[in-house]
């Protein structure tokens, strides 16, 4: 089955700074990648996804970029503020299974002022 | 309400009881998930009813047992259940076909704590 790596586990920048999430994966196949994003008690939320067709996609000041090749994506936020501190999941879903998503272990992003 | 809702929001039991979780999706979606969140760990996906179809983890003991009586509905079963089960379950609906584009829509989760 599918397998998704994500570093850092923790993350800790100054407001302002930009801020990368990487994850790989195992399945070649993959077509859909997508990263929920979690606060402190609530439930994840879905954020910005990404298909193989397509190799970035920017949402304000978030972006995901792909790497099919070397079977790798990252999530990218600009500016960062107080409100983005959260952890952060990346995911990827196997061919063929529509409804079945692999996440990663997830990295918690604090922002400090 | 709108949205996936679950009850109990918390919920202790001892590992000798019987109870079970329920989780109810207001978004017309035809696939309905069960997720186990435990600290410094994935997502771990436990069932998946799609299409009216189960899918199931193999990992998952049968101690956990779920129910899915129609679309809108969710159930997780627990019985004799081991301290090492504590975590919050996460339930979560998408749509998976006619256009859907498989976004998962989460609960608030219930998180269970075993004595």
């Amino acid at each position: 089955g599918e397998n998704v790596e994500q570093h850092p586990s923790t993350l800790s920048v100054q407001e302002g700074d930009s801020a990368v999430i990487k994850c790989t994966y195992s399945d070649s196949a993959s077509n859909y990648f997508p990263w929920y994003k979690q606060e402190l008690g609530k439930r994840p939320q879905l954020i910005i996804d990404i298909r193989s067709n397509v190799g970035e996609k920017k949402d304000q000041r978030i972006a995901v970029t792909l790497n099919k090749t070397a079977k790798h994506f990252s999530l990218h936020i600009t500016e960062t503020q107080p409100e983005d501190s959260a952890v952060y999941f990346c995911a990827a879903r196997e061919s063929g299974t529509a409804s079945k998503l692999t996440f990663g272990t997830g990295t918690r992003l604090q922002v400090t002022l | 309400e709108t949205g996936v809702t679950q009850t109990p929001r918390h919920l202790v039991m001892g590992m000798t009881n019987k109870k079970s979780l329920k989780c109810e999706q207001h978004l017309g979606h035809n696939a309905m998930y069960w997720y186990k969140q435990s600290a410094k760990k994935p997502l771990e996906l436990m069932f998946v009813y799609s299409l009216e179809e189960r899918v199931e983890n193999n990992s998952v003991p049968s101690r956990f047992s779920p129910e899915c009586p129609n679309s809108s509905h969710l159930f997780l079963h627990l019985h004799t259940l081991q301290p090492e089960d504590s975590a919050l379950y996460l339930c979560a609906s998408s749509q998976v076909s006619g256009g859907g584009t498989g976004e998962l829509f989460f609960g608030e989760g219930s998180r269970l704590t075993v004595l």
